[in-house]
């Protein structure tokens, strides 16, 4: 069964550091996201991507997050410079169109990344 | 109600218990509700999504219900095994191109054997 893959599964960084979390979408989903889940807090929509193009970001997504959809297979979410509030499980989310082999509605996630900022 | 809110937060249950949890959710520009189960270290898992007042949805001992005008979702349990142990987390899409997640904060199920 096709399924969302994300890695590292964990990442540990200085703060300050760049840090790129990497996720394999399903392979014939077109609208991605990410979100986050700061320990013991709700997970929060962080952006969502469409046609090589990012179609919402939340307040969260500030200038220090971009994502990328480099080779067509990989989706990646880069921090610039990581702060400690950064510390969080992102999840990665691919979604397909109605009629093909995912309803609509439905949204795919990855396992998560652990990122420990330190 | 502005965000998803789940109760209780936190559930401890004996094997063969049956239980139920509580989403609310705002019900103005409501498109879709989705209930996902959560175990630490692994994906979370759809278990339903339901879009129509009045909708019902089973899958083995888990049954979900919607009432979309008074923005509540009900998620049961019937006869709670310990492999039910898991966070139930439910979440909003509001109408929008994007279908965008909204989260409760889950709740967290132990089911003791």
């Amino acid at each position: 069964e096709p399924e969302v893959t994300q890695t590292p599964s964990h990442q540990v960084t200085q703060m300050g550091q760049e840090v790129i979390l990497r996720c394999v979408p399903i392979s014939n989903h077109l609208y991605f996201y990410w979100y986050r889940q700061i320990l013991g807090q709700k997970v929060e929509f962080l952006v969502s991507f469409y046609n090589n193009e990012i179609s919402e970001k939340s307040e969260i997504f500030d200038d220090q997050f971009s994502v990328e959809r480099p080779d067509g297979s990989n989706f990646t979410l880069k921090i610039r410079s990581t702060k400690l509030e950064d510390s969080a499980m992102y999840f990665c989310a691919s979604r397909g169109l109605a009629g093909g082999q995912s309803s609509y509605n439905e949204q795919f996630f990855g396992p998560g990344t652990r990122l420990t900022v330190l | 109600i502005l965000n998803v809110e789940q109760s209780p937060q936190s559930l401890h249950v004996q094997e063969g218990d049956s239980t139920n949890f509580t989403c609310s959710f705002p019900s103005s520009n409501f498109y879709a509700l989705h209930w996902y189960r959560w175990e630490t270290a692994k994906s979370p898992e759809a278990l339903f999504v339901m879009t129509l007042n009045g909708d019902e949805k089973k899958k083995g001992r888990i049954s979900a219900t919607l009432n979309t005008k008074e923005g509540y979702s009900y998620l049961y349990i019937k006869g709670s095994q310990p492999e039910d142990s898991a966070t139930y987390l439910c979440a909003s899409v509001n109408a929008g191109n994007n279908r965008k997640l909204i989260w409760g904060l889950g709740t967290s199920l132990a089911v003791n054997p």
